[in-house]
C-alpha cells in the first residue's frame, strides 16, 4: 500500500513570494491534514479535511494561507505571502476515520520550506 | 497554551536499557493518548497508543503507562536498540483532531 506523498521536499522562497505544496493521501482514506512543525516544536493542525469539506480550519492563519481539497482526494496548501515565520515543515497526513478505533494517522513525508 | 508538554528536550540511554520518555497533559478530558515516533527527513509514524479507560498498553518492547490522577503518561522501551534512536512526540485526541507535545529525542548508544 502506497504511503501518503507530499511534494515538493523542499522549497526556499523570499519573504513575501508565494509556495504551494501538494499532498496525496493513502487511497481511501477520508479524512486529510495539514499540520505545520517548527523547528523544536511538535505538529500543529492548520486545517482538517472530511472528503471534500473542511471540519476544522481554526488555526489556518486565513489572510496568508489557504488549502483546498477538490474531490475528496489530493490537496494543495497556499501561503500568499510568505513570511519569515512560516519556515517550517509542513507535514499531510490521512486517515480513514475521524473515529477509528485507533485514531491513528498517517504522515507524509513532509515540505520543508526555508523563507528568507 | 499547552495542553501536551514533554519537559525532557532530550534522552540518552545505554543499549540494552530501559528509556523511559514522559508526558503531562492538562485537560482531563482526554480519552485517547498516543505516542509516535520520527527519523530525520521522515513524517511521524504511529507506535502505540492507550484508551483513558486504561491504565497500561504493552506492544512487544513498548509499553505505555498513564496515570490519570497525575496526568502523566509515560512510555517505556526494553530493551532499548539503537534503531530506536529518534524523536518520540506524545500526542492527545481532542475532539476530531490530535495535538502533539513537543518532542523527545532519543539517542540509544551502542
Amino acid at each position: 500500500e502506497a504511503g501518503v506523498a507530499q511534494s515538493p521536499r523542499y522549497k526556499i522562497i523570499e519573504k513575501r513570494q508565494s509556495v504551494a505544496f501538494w499532498c496525496n493521501p493513502i487511497s481511501g482514506h477520508a479524512t486529510l491534514y495539514w499540520y505545520q512543525q517548527i523547528l523544536g516544536q511538535g505538529p500543529k493542525l492548520l486545517i482538517q479535511f472530511q472528503n471534500n469539506g473542511v471540519v476544522d480550519d481554526s488555526q489556518l492563519p486565513k489572510d496568508r494561507f489557504s488549502a483546498e481539497r477538490l474531490k475528496g482526494v489530493d490537496s494543495t496548501l497556499k501561503i500568499q505571502p510568505a513570511k519569515l515565520e512560516d519556515s517550517a515543515v509542513y507535514l499531510c497526513a490521512s486517515s480513514s476515520s475521524v473515529q477509528g478505533p485507533t485514531y491513528e494517522q498517517f504522515f507524509g513525508p513532509g515540505t520543508r520550506l526555508t523563507v528568507l | 497554551d499547552q495542553q501536551v508538554k514533554q519537559n525532557s528536550p532530550s534522552l540518552s540511554v545505554q543499549e540494552g536499557r530501559i528509556s523511559i520518555l514522559n508526558c503531562d497533559y492538562t485537560n482531563s478530558m482526554f480519552d485517547y493518548f498516543l505516542w509516535y515516533k520520527k527519523y530525520p527527513a521522515e513524517g511521524p509514524t504511529f507506535l502505540i497508543s492507550i484508551s483513558s479507560i486504561k491504565d497500561k498498553n504493552e506492544d512487544g518492547r513498548f509499553t505505555v503507562f498513564l496515570n490519570k490522577s497525575a496526568k502523566h503518561l509515560s512510555l517505556h522501551i526494553v530493551p532499548s536498540q539503537p534503531g530506536d534512536s529518534a524523536v518520540y512526540f506524545c500526542a492527545v485526541r481532542y475532539g476530531n483532531k490530535l495535538v502533539f507535545g513537543a518532542g523527545t529525542i532519543l539517542r540509544v548508544k551502542s
